[in-house]
């Protein structure tokens, strides 16, 4: 079955760019939506965008400004650049899959990666 | 911005009873509605989706339901794996913006 798995660095500094990949296993990264949620410490879950194969994306408008997503097909890989980091932007990551319905992004996330935490700080 | 409530935070229970979880949305929304139960240190795990149908693999003890601003699921039994955090999430028709609630942790 499918399979997501987050990489990049744990640790970045007060604004700097934060960087992920997630690469999918098992599966086809083509018709289906791909998003990024993450989960601050001992927090909630927040949604941050998701990435239609194609390109097309859409964002949390709190992260719409620093936030750009971007798919590599070839590679089954999408990846996350989030500028301008502070000490809140340290989180758990995750990546996600979500399904087409109809014309829209279906209302779930199935699977999701393992999370990759991510650390601001000097 | 629609705004996902809980209740309750806490649910103290024990194996074998019935749980029933509650989350409240702020406006209606549709029925693009999910609930996702999480154990320390791993991902979420979808277990319900459009409100009602639940997920492949996902036993049969656990059920959701209600429509509009009002959603529940229940656990019929509990089993000593089921104690952990759920979370409801909703999906807004357009724009297509994704919210989650704060979580009710079952211990």
């Amino acid at each position: 079955q499918v399979q997501l798995q987050e990489s990049g660095p744990g640790l970045v500094k007060p604004s700097e760019t934060l960087s992920l990949t997630c690469t999918v296993s098992g599966g086809s990264i083509y018709s289906y939506y791909w998003s990024w949620i993450r989960q601050a410490p001992g927090k909630g879950l927040e949604w941050i965008g998701y990435i239609y194969f194609s390109g097309s994306t859409n964002y949390n408008p709190s992260f719409k400004s620093r936030v750009t997503l971007s798919v590599d097909t070839s590679k089954k890989q999408f990846s996350l650049k989030m500028t301008s980091v502070t000490a809140a932007d340290t989180a758990v990551y995750f990546c996600a899959r979500a399904d087409v319905s109809g014309v829209l992004i279906s209302g779930w996330f199935d699977p999701w990666g393992q999370g990759t935490l991510v650390t601001v700080s000097s | 911005e629609i705004v996902l409530t809980q209740s309750p935070v806490t649910l103290s229970l024990s194996p074998g009873e019935r749980a029933t979880l509650s989350c409240r949305a702020s406006q209606t929304a549709g029925n693009a509605f999910a609930w996702y139960q999480q154990k320390p240190g791993q991902a979420p795990r979808l277990l319900i989706y459009d409100a009602s149908n639940r997920a492949a693999g996902i036993p049969a003890r656990f059920s959701g339901s209600g429509s509009g601003t009002d959603f529940t699921l229940t656990i019929s039994s509990l089993e000593p794996e089921d104690f952990a955090v759920y979370y409801c999430q909703l999906r807004s028709n357009w724009p297509p913006i994704f919210t989650f609630g704060p979580g009710t942790k079952v211990d």
